[in-house]
């Protein structure tokens, strides 16, 4: 079966602090796709990034950055020298062959917030 | 802006009513997914509907249906509506051939049931 957990409900820093926000999948599919979105207070979903299970490379995006382990079925995002802007709810999602294509499946979120 | 348009944004009714929620897909998007998002269940995939036809069910409840018109566009008919139905009500929509590809999200209808 898909599960994605993510372990920490809410993460408090201050400005400039970095974070990591912590994703661990399972899925019995070798081929699936990992995502983040991110929810800000206003409340659409925002795409950030999506990898496959067959590119480990970590991947860096300005402030962003992500760590894939196969290893360890994790999918970690860093934010670097955060600011309040990056206040929202961040969420993992898995799409492997096993479900119906497109369809995701979302942890329970994690809600950062950063302060002045 | 993801391309995927949902209206209305808020919506608010009584309890046993029902509601009609609409969406409008990227241009080029075959595939539409519904999710709902609520406090209790977080964010949970509905139903999938690929040119026209329904492709896969999750965890929709009886009194939810949904349908993709031939424009593409589709609608999740919510009726006989309860308290517990108040969520975010997410549309979105991919391309064929995009295994792997991101799903854009519309910014979603909220839902209030009173």
């Amino acid at each position: 079966a898909q599960k994605v957990t993510q372990a920490q409900t809410e993460i408090s820093v201050v400005e400039k602090e970095d974070v990591t926000l912590d994703c661990v999948y399972e899925t019995r599919d070798t081929t699936y796709y990992l995502f983040w979105y991110k929810q800000p207070p206003s409340g659409e979903l925002v795409f950030l990034i999506r990898r496959n299970s067959f590119d480990e490379q970590n991947e860096i995006s300005g402030r962003y950055s992500w760590n894939f382990q196969k290893s360890t079925s994790s999918f970690n995002f860093t934010i670097t020298a955060s600011q309040v802007v990056d206040s929202a709810v961040y969420f993992c999602a898995l799409l492997d062959r096993g479900s119906t294509l497109g369809r995701l499946y979302f942890g329970r979120g994690t809600q950062l917030t950063v302060w002045p | 802006d993801s391309g995927v348009t949902q209206t209305p944004k808020h919506l608010i009714t009584a309890t046993g009513q029902r509601v009609t929620l609409r969406c409008s897909p990227r241009s080029g998007d075959l595939s539409v997914y519904w999710y709902q998002q609520s406090l209790d269940q977080g964010l949970q995939f509905l139903i999938q509907y690929y040119n026209g036809e329904e492709r896969a069910k999750g965890n929709i409840l009886e009194r939810f249906s949904a349908q993709q018109f031939p424009d593409l566009h589709s609608e999740l008919n919510l009726s006989s509506l309860e308290l517990g139905d108040s969520a975010l009500y997410f549309c979105a929509s991919s391309r064929p051939g995009q295994g792997g590809g991101e799903a854009f999200f519309g910014q979603g209808t909220r839902l209030t049931v009173v």
